[in-house]
């Protein structure tokens, strides 16, 4: 079945510090590829996602890139800030279900100032 | 655009009690999930509607969880008799259809005790 694996946190950083959230998936044919990120008390808010290999997904200086040949799709950003503080969920879809979603177990980012 | 609602936002029962969560997906989404995420993991998929009828519902404890979507609109989740592994936020999602992005509500935290 499908699965998504994601380095496990906390991970803790400096303010403009660059971050890097590892994540892997298993799955047949092309699945489609999410990052979510959820706030402290806030519900799941989808941040970027890509479709097709090679696609590369961004938004709020976060970016991941569709890596077919490593079944990768690593979060960055190049300068976090403490409003960056969240858990990070790295999720795909596949199937005739459509968008039914696999989440990984979450990464919890801690930006200090 | 108001968002997916959800209440109570907070539940704390005892084992073997029964608890029932309530959700109001945005308006025109005719697809409806329901997911468990239990602390320190990403969420699970419970059941998945489209408008009244249900698409997947292969993880769904039937032997003391349900869901119904009589009018195709709001949703009821019930679990009856809870067990302390129960305890979980439970999240609510929609989307416009199967292939469209789902948005998530702040989701119910359920307490077993």
């Amino acid at each position: 079945g499908n699965s998504v694996t994601q380095m496990e946190g906390p991970v803790t950083l400096s303010e403009e510090a660059f971050l890097t959230i590892n994540c892997t998936y298993t799955a047949t044919g092309y699945p489609s590829l999410f990052w979510y990120v959820q706030y402290p008390g806030e519900g799941l808010q989808l941040l970027l996602k890509a479709t097709k290999a090679d696609d590369k997904g961004s938004n709020k200086g976060f970016e991941a890139t569709y890596r077919k040949e490593t079944t990768s799709f690593h979060l960055e950003k190049g300068s976090v800030q403490v409003s960056d503080s969240a858990v990070y969920f790295c999720a795909l879809t596949k199937g005739a279900a459509g968008n039914k979603l696999t989440f990984g177990g979450g990464t919890r980012v801690l930006v200090k100032p | 655009e108001a968002g997916v609602a959800q209440s109570p936002r907070y539940k704390i029962i005892e084992k073997r009690q029964s608890v029932a969560f309530w959700c109001n997906p945005i308006s025109g989404h005719a697809t409806l999930y329901w997911y468990q995420q239990i602390l320190g993991q990403g969420p699970k998929l419970l059941i998945q509607f489209q408008n009244n009828g249900v698409v997947d519902d292969s993880q769904l404890p039937k032997d003391r969880f349900s869901a119904e979507r009589l009018k195709g609109v709001d949703s009821t989740l019930k679990i009856q008799p809870a067990k302390l592994e129960d305890s979980a936020v439970y999240l609510c999602a929609s989307s416009l259809d199967l292939a469209t992005e789902a948005f998530f509500g702040q989701g119910t935290r359920l307490t077993v005790v």
